[in-house]
């Protein structure tokens, strides 16, 4: 079975600044795809950024960037220039077509933002 | 076009009494899913539908919880007996096969069993 590892249950940066949240991952699958999800209070989970195993390229998404590192099953996210409004719970979530595409998701870290 | 609606956003029992969670996927998304999320933790996979058929349940933790997609369409996520512990947010998501598996997500259903 796969599983989805954060190990930083809570993380705070200031405005401006640069924050880096960390995910690992256990799979047996050598296709499948990493996500990291955002939820704010209102529950709503809003897809941040999407990364393919297959791509050696780490995706990015405006001043939202990951690192990848597929042999050591790791997927942090980069948020540049943090915004108040990037506060919110991250998750950092996998799956694979043969799977159903069913997600597995971490345990989440939440993110503060200071003034 | 409008996103994943569930219905209703807070939902307050007593234990013992059945439930019924709504869901209203993006119109022609033919996957459909429904997680379970407790405080402080992530959501887990319960069910997944392809279409009118579960094509896996095996998150729902038991018996009591049964889901149905009659349509294709909108589906309901059913309790029976609800107890204390099923208390959580349940989300539901939706994905059309075009979109590289990438699942869309309703706002949830706060569940409260007194």
């Amino acid at each position: 079975a796969q599983t989805v590892t954060q190990s930083q249950p809570e993380m705070s940066v200031q405005e401006a600044e640069t924050v880096t949240l960390s995910c690992t991952y256990d799979t047996s699958e050598s296709d499948y795809y990493l996500f990291w999800y955002k939820q704010p209070p209102s529950r709503q989970m809003i897809l941040v950024i999407r990364q393919e195993a297959y791509k050696q390229q780490n995706a990015t998404e405006n001043r939202f960037s990951v690192n990848f590192q597929k042999a050591a099953k790791s997927f942090s996210l980069k948020i540049s220039d943090s915004q108040l409004g990037d506060a919110a719970m991250y998750f950092c979530a996998y799956n694979s077509e043969t799977s159903g595409s069913r997600l597995t998701f971490g345990e989440g870290t939440q993110l503060t933002v200071n003034p | 076009g409008a996103g994943v609606s569930q219905t209703p956003s807070n939902k307050v029992t007593e234990k013992g009494k059945y439930v019924e969670l709504r869901c209203d996927p993006i119109s022609g998304h033919t996957a459909l899913y429904w997680y379970r999320q407790s405080l402080g933790q992530g959501p887990e996979f319960l069910i997944y539908f392809q279409g009118t058929g579960a094509a896996d349940d095996s998150g729902l933790p038991n018996d009591r919880f049964f889901a149905v997609r009659p349509e294709g369409s909108v589906s309901t996520l059913k309790i029976q007996r609800t107890e204390r512990g099923d208390s959580a947010v349940y989300l539901c998501a939706s994905r059309s096969s075009g979109t590289n598996n990438e699942q869309f997500f309703g706002p949830g259903t706060r569940l409260t069993v007194l």
